[in-house]
């Protein structure tokens, strides 16, 4: 199936940077990305949505100037987790679905473990 | 938005057959039923989609009933490393280029035992 690349797939960060996530399409053009954000054993919590090209969109409760997303091109898009603090510390993941046949699919990134101290 | 809802938890054996139930009365005209494994700290991977009758591939089969309010993943013959969480999403494909959002719910924890 198609492949979707997470980068890092760990960073530690002081309280107070900002950290950048970055999400590639390796096989394919991802028009549309999504954001997730998981807690220990809780279910993935949909952050945003991301547009090639266009504002995102984020949802209910998503502070946007804290969880910036740039989707530049088809290929790439990015998170950036500004001023962290440790209560952002979570597993990030992003998504991007792809048309294959008649069917679409999502696939996930490996993750990224953010942890802020 | 269609709300799933799936077992927490459920135990086999290896080699057994597990079949994962998922409900989801308001499902929509345009929604697909799409089914995800999940390894702890790792993302989701996608197992198997369907949006009437009996889907099958390599890995698993996906019941879905004429009525669609409920679908059932069936894993044949589990082994130790089926172990994980199972989510049943319901979403559509969105419109042209914007391809619809996917929201999980709390998914069931799969535990194959020795």
């Amino acid at each position: 199936g198609a492949v979707v690349s997470q980068h890092p797939s760990r960073v530690i960060c002081k309280s107070g940077t900002s950290v950048k996530i970055e999400c590639r399409s390796l096989d394919f053009q991802a028009t549309t990305m999504f954001w997730y954000r998981q807690f220990p054993k809780k279910s993935l919590m949909l952050m945003a949505t991301s547009n090639e090209g266009s504002k995102a969109t984020y949802e209910q409760g998503v502070e946007k100037d804290k969880f910036l997303i740039n989707h530049a091109s088809l290929t790439l898009s990015t998170l950036t987790v500004t001023s962290a603090h440790p209560e952002d510390s979570s597993f990030y993941i992003c998504s991007a679905r792809a048309r294959t046949g008649r069917n679409t699919e999502a696939f996930f990134g490996q993750g990224t473990r953010l942890t802020v101290v | 938005l269609a709300k799933t809802t799936q077992p927490i938890s459920m135990d086999s054996y290896e080699g057994q057959e597990v079949n994962i139930t998922c409900s989801h009365n308001n499902i929509a005209t345009n929604d697909y039923i799409t089914w995800y494994q999940q390894f702890p700290s790792q993302g989701p991977r996608f197992i198997i989609q369907g949006y009437k009758t009996k889907v099958t591939n390599e890995v698993a089969s996906l019941f879905i009933p004429a009525d669609r309010k409920s679908s059932t993943l069936s894993l044949p013959r589990v082994s130790l490393s089926d172990t994980a969480v199972y989510y049943c999403l319901v979403g559509d494909r969105g419109r042209g280029s914007t391809l619809g959002r996917l929201y999980f719910g709390r998914g069931t924890q799969l535990t194959v035992w020795p």
